[in-house]
């Protein structure tokens, strides 16, 4: 089992919804990432939080906000989506970014479709 | 821009045979690196990793990898492959960018043992 919890597993949504996707870490890490997977292919990084803080947009379309209300949560909100949107959304987190040595430790995602 | 390629994207073996997949990167600093795994149906987790010091690692589940510097290399090898073992496989390198190190992953192996 992994020790990044995320929520719902499975969200379908229409493109005039608004829905949120959560994720959740115990291990005190201070970086906590948000990941696109699409079928077959690599995760494609979206987002970094550092120390609660914003600290890397992968220049992602203003549609998918996320918000780290605390060292253990990342929200990611969902508004307005596209049908090209579906995919693997994949939380992480690590000890840091400050140093190039740090692992990633993944959750099991949410299957997103959109309508 | 930093990047890894992976060489091979659909592997067949069947069960005892050995096993070696290629992983080249292109970043020339101090590399940290790393393989995933994600078994059918679950999350990313790690396989092993490479900081300093001895260039073969060991990981778990009977994986290793060498880091060959000269060759921009990071080769997954298991001298016996199990069906248990069929699974995607991602090289990846911690990079630097603005906002701090963020993980760059191969497009990723597709791994399926025959019993």
């Amino acid at each position: 089992d992994t020790e990044v919890t995320q929520t719902p597993k499975h969200l379908v949504m229409g493109m005039t919804n608004k829905k949120s996707l959560k994720c959740e870490q115990h291990m005190g890490h201070r970086a906590m990432y948000w990941y696109k997977q699409k079928a077959k292919k690599p995760p494609e990084l979206m987002f970094v939080y550092s120390y609660e803080k914003l600290s890397i947009n992968e220049s992602v379309p203003s549609r998918f906000s996320p918000e780290c209300p605390n060292s253990s949560l990342l929200n990611l909100h969902l508004h307005a989506l596209q049908p090209e949107d579906s995919a693997l959304y994949l939380c992480a987190s690590s000890q840091g970014t400050e140093n190039s040595n740090q692992p990633q430790h993944f959750g099991d995602g949410t299957r997103l479709s959109i309508l | 821009a930093q990047s890894v390629s992976q060489h091979n994207h659909h592997v067949i073996l069947s069960e005892a045979a050995s096993l070696e997949l290629g992983c080249n990167y292109s970043y020339g600093g101090t590399v940290n690196l790393f393989w995933y795994v994600q078994y059918p149906g679950q999350h990313l987790q790690l396989l092993l990793k490479y900081f300093s010091g001895d260039p073969l690692v060991k990981g778990i589940k009977g994986f290793e990898a060498e880091f060959i510097k000269s060759k921009f290399s990071f080769n997954l090898r298991k001298p016996s492959v199990q069906w248990s073992d069929t699974a995607e496989y991602f090289c990846a390198v911690n990079a630097p960018g603005t906002g701090g190190f963020k993980t760059i992953f191969g497009a990723g192996t597709r791994l399926f043992v025959k019993a």
